[in-house]
């Protein structure tokens, strides 16, 4: 029983677009959200955050959004370059489930010069 | 910045052989896990520990073991290693158990024949 879905696998933009990075959850305990970046042969690195009573947090050119309602979260980047590259994973939890991080499948993310 | 290393960055092994994957942290965190990464499944909890000696069954122990002796320190352990755990092994770490970002090392790329 996947949780946390990415449904698409693999994403392609164009530099100085925005890349918009899709996440759906089915558990509606979840009450912390992240983004993770991953390039190759490298471990995970923390990008973004967001508590279940926001609907949006911002970090620079990271923008996550979270619908409740939808079970659904997002994360923009505007505008994307190339170092951007990499995979990207959501990832959620549950305070009263025991707060242990619950992984998507992750979306490669593919900027074009 | 928090530092997560891993003792090897890869590493092959026979079927049956007892296998250890060493893990030390700089940060003086309390929480510390191991996650394995597959195409397709994202990560994947194998075990975690929320203090010196305590560990806790992630989502899917079967075939490892871990130890933590020492705050700084956390080992897994395949006991009889077997193909279907040829992986990338990811350790992490938290401040908190709740709603904090996890800081993972670069990660195992483990190959078993």
């Amino acid at each position: 029983d996947q949780q946390v879905k990415q449904n698409s696998p693999s994403l392609s933009v164009q530099e100085g677009r925005i890349s918009i990075l899709n996440c759906d959850y089915t558990n509606s305990m979840f009450d912390y959200f992240l983004w993770y970046k991953k390039y190759p042969a490298e471990g995970p690195t923390f990008l973004i955050s967001i508590s279940s009573i926001k609907d949006k947090n911002e970090d620079g050119r990271f923008t996550v959004f979270l619908n409740k309602s939808a079970k659904h979260l997002s994360l923009h980047i505007v505008p994307s370059q190339p170092g951007d590259s990499a995979v990207y994973f959501c990832a959620a939890s549950a305070n009263n489930q025991g707060g242990k991080l619950i992984f998507g499948q992750g979306t490669e993310l593919s900027v074009k010069p | 910045d928090v530092k997560v290393t891993q003792s090897s960055r890869y590493l092959v092994k026979r079927t049956g052989e007892k296998v250890f994957l060493e893990c030390v942290q700089d940060m003086d965190h309390e929480n510390m896990f191991w996650y394995r990464q597959d195409p397709g499944l994202g990560l994947r909890l194998i075990y975690f520990s929320y203090d010196v000696k305590m560990k806790e069954k992630g989502d899917i122990p079967e075939g490892y073991s871990v130890s933590r002796e020492k705050k700084e320190r956390f080992s897994l352990i395949l006991e009889s290693a077997s193909t279907n755990q040829t992986s990338m092994y990811l350790c992490a770490c938290s401040l908190h158990f709740l709603n904090q970002p996890q800081h993972f090392g670069d990660g195992t790329r483990l190959s078993i024949l």
